[in-house]
């Protein structure tokens, strides 16, 4: 069965704060995708990688960092969270190719205050 | 850049009616998938449409892709509350668009009066 797994499901950090995002998926999936939830404004891709140590800006990346050491983890960073931040975020993977879904991590709901 | 616009944005509906969501994108696209996320849930891949003028059936789910790969639809016949949730369409651009990359949809939130 496969999966995609995020570190946390709730997190409350304090504004200035280095948050750490975890991912990672044992699907051996080329693209690894970041994306933030918020009501009204559906999925908002941040940051993407489509290999090892590549990395894409998505669509508001502003804020945030992402690291691809290995295949399988990808890493989002807020490098001094704001309250702005408050949201859901989402990792997903994918494989290279036009049929390909994405799978979805159960998701991460970040709380800055 | 590229968009894909889904439409309505939320849809209340009495159990047994229909439901339908629309995506329209800027550019053509060489295939369009369909997600659901049940309220506290993550999204779901349902199905996937590549063909012009694709149709395809999952029981009370009919999916449409359209002739110019530019649209698509997601109509549900008889609304059951086990329907609840927002659906997302999400399109990969023809010949262009990063590697893997999808564009979503903002989404349509349903919500079903038993």
């Amino acid at each position: 069965d496969v999966k995609v797994t995020q570190s946390s499901r709730y997190l409350v950090k304090r504004t200035g704060e280095k948050v750490f995002l975890e991912c990672v998926q044992d699907m051996d999936h080329e693209n690894m995708f970041w994306y933030r939830q918020d009501p009204g404004l559906g999925l908002r891709l941040i940051y993407f990688s489509y290999d090892v140590k590549m990395k894409e800006k998505g669509d508001i990346p502003e804020g945030y960092s992402v690291s691809r050491e290995k295949k399988e983890r990808f890493s989002l960073i807020l490098e001094s969270a704001s309250t702005n931040q408050t949201s859901m975020y989402l990792c997903a993977s994918r494989p290279t190719g036009q049929a390909y879904e994405a799978f979805f991590g159960q998701g991460t709901r970040l709380t800055v205050v | 850049g590229q968009q894909v616009m889904q439409i309505p944005q939320y849809q209340h509906v009495q159990e047994g009616e229909d439901f339908t969501t629309y995506c329209n994108s800027s550019t053509t696209l060489s295939n369009i998938q369909w997600y659901k996320q049940r309220p506290g849930g993550h999204p779901v891949f349902l199905i996937q449409l590549v063909k012009s003028g694709e149709v395809k059936k999952q029981k009370r789910l009919t999916f449409q892709f359209g002739e110019a790969k530019k649209n698509s639809s997601l109509h549900i016949t008889a609304t059951q509350t086990t329907d609840v949730g927002t659906y997302f369409c999400a399109g990969k651009p023809l010949g262009g668009g990063s590697q893997g990359n999808l564009i979503f949809g903002k989404g349509t939130k349903l919500s079903v009066k038993p």
